[in-house]
């Protein structure tokens, strides 16, 4: 069974600092995805990874396929940017099914 | 713009009674759609792979007959909850799976048994 593990869980910062979100997950993928949730409960597919490091914006995210292991990061962080990020997977194998399997995701708060 | 529309946003249904939510697919055609629930304070969990035209695929410890879920065409999915009852209020979220295995999904739907 493949596990996701993100942390922190919960992350409090001050505006303009560098934030560093992790993942880690147990079993093959073909992708990872970064989401946003934000509190009304809409996602947004903030990145796809299979290999490599993406940047967007004041967004990058990195992923070792090795190490299983990936990392969102946020620069010159904002209260905007206050949101729930989420680790999800695509596995090699479905099983059937071809859904996601989600971390438990950081809910991030940036204070002026 | 909105790739994939989700309605109603917000239900309340009484116990006993079945509320029909619908993901509709805006952009492109979508021969799968993914339906997800999440309680509050917990991870998103994959309910059921909705497939066009033929029958759904759910995960382990979904009732099949109790969410029912029906694709009758390229851009919409349905997912009802039948008789519905208080541990059945969550949010619900559909995802389409767009070009270069984007992911689009949903504004959502927060359901509330009463």
């Amino acid at each position: 069974k493949n596990e996701v593990e993100q942390s922190p869980q919960n992350l409090t910062a001050q505006e303009g600092e560098f934030i560093t979100i992790n993942c880690s997950y147990s079993v093959g993928i073909s992708a990872l995805h970064w989401l946003q949730q934000h509190p009304g409960g809409g996602i947004v597919s903030l990145f796809m990874l299979s290999s490599g490091k993406k940047k967007h914006g004041r967004l990058i995210a990195t992923i070792n396929i090795q190490e299983k292991h990936s990392s969102l990061h946020i620069t010159a962080s904002h209260p905007r940017d206050s949101a729930v990020y989420i680790c999800a997977v695509s596995l090699i194998s479905g099983g059937g099914a071809d859904g996601l399997t989600f971390g438990k995701g950081t809910h991030l708060i940036i204070q002026p | 713009g909105a790739v994939v529309s989700q309605h109603p946003s917000r239900v309340i249904c009484k116990s006993g009674t079945s509320v029909k939510i619908e993901c509709r697919s805006l952009d492109f055609q979508a021969t799968t759609m993914f339906w997800y629930r999440q309680f509050p304070k917990q991870s998103l969990m994959l309910m059921a792979t909705s497939n066009e035209g033929s029958k759904a695929t759910y995960e382990q410890g979904v009732e099949k007959d109790k969410f029912l879920i029906n694709h009758a065409s390229l851009t919409l999915s349905t997912l009802t909850v039948t008789s519905a009852h208080p541990e059945d209020s969550s949010f619900y979220i559909c995802s389409v799976r767009g070009f270069g295995n984007t992911i689009y999904f949903g504004e959502g739907s927060w359901l509330t048994v009463v």
